[in-house]
């Protein structure tokens, strides 16, 4: 089955403490990117990958990294998480860079940062 | 900067009625205009994609048109079930990756 794998889904954590959200695709897409989700302001994207080394900034990328090591797998990493990185976020995949493709979406994973 | 705008945060029609959900967006047209369904604690689900250069696309009882002289989309389910319930985000893409979202409409269909 084509899906979009991240983990975990919850997560409690404190201030400070260096924690990675994993996204694996088994579709064999080029685009991978992440996306958090706040109440009233839709998605909004962190990072984005077009292929395995290539990653470049969304609108919202302070406090975030990731990387692109293989094509299946695209890890988000909060070195320092904050209060204000509390949301839920999702990692999509889709077969083109162009655009002209749907992404297909992870089931996300809900951050609570104490 | 870009502002996407999705019409209502909530929506309530009768089963069997048309809904209609609207997107307007600000300054200059995206390349492409998708639509998404989003159910409670799960992932965005892709319906339907409209280019900058057609006017409309349908879906089984789905249909988007999309407007470049009004900026905006509109997004119709015919015959609605209480099954679609469910919230409806619009997503534009610019420039080939920048990807932006509205907020949603959360759509509830009554029996």
């Amino acid at each position: 089955e084509a899906q979009v794998t991240q983990n975990p889904r919850y997560l409690i954590t404190v201030t400070g403490k260096k924690l990675t959200v994993t996204c694996s695709q088994n579709m064999n897409h080029e685009y991978m990117s992440w996306y958090r989700q706040d109440p009233g302001l839709g998605l909004r994207q962190i990072y984005y990958s077009m292929n395995v080394e290539v990653t470049d900034k969304g609108d919202v990328p302070e406090g975030y990294k990731v990387s692109r090591k293989e094509k299946r797998n695209f890890p988000l990493i909060l070195e320092s998480p904050s209060p204000n990185q509390t949301s839920l976020y999702f990692c999509a995949s889709r077969s083109d860079v162009l655009g002209n493709q749907p992404q297909h979406f992870g089931d996300g994973t809900r951050l609570s940062i104490l | 900067s870009q502002k996407i705008e999705q019409n209502s945060e909530a929506l309530n029609i009768q089963e069997g009625k048309t809904a209609t959900l609207t997107c307007n967006y600000t300054n200059y047209s995206p390349a492409y205009l998708q639509w998404y369904r989003q159910d409670p604690g799960r992932g965005p689900v892709f319906l339907l994609l409209i280019r900058e250069n057609e006017k409309e696309k349908r879906k089984e009882r789905l249909k988007v048109t999309f407007d470049t002289t009004l900026k905006q989309s509109l997004f119709h389910i015919t015959a609605s079930q209480p099954a679609d319930s469910a919230t409806y985000l619009c997503a534009l893409l610019y420039n080939n990756n920048d990807m932006r979202f509205g907020a949603g409409t959360r759509l509830t269909v009554k029996p």
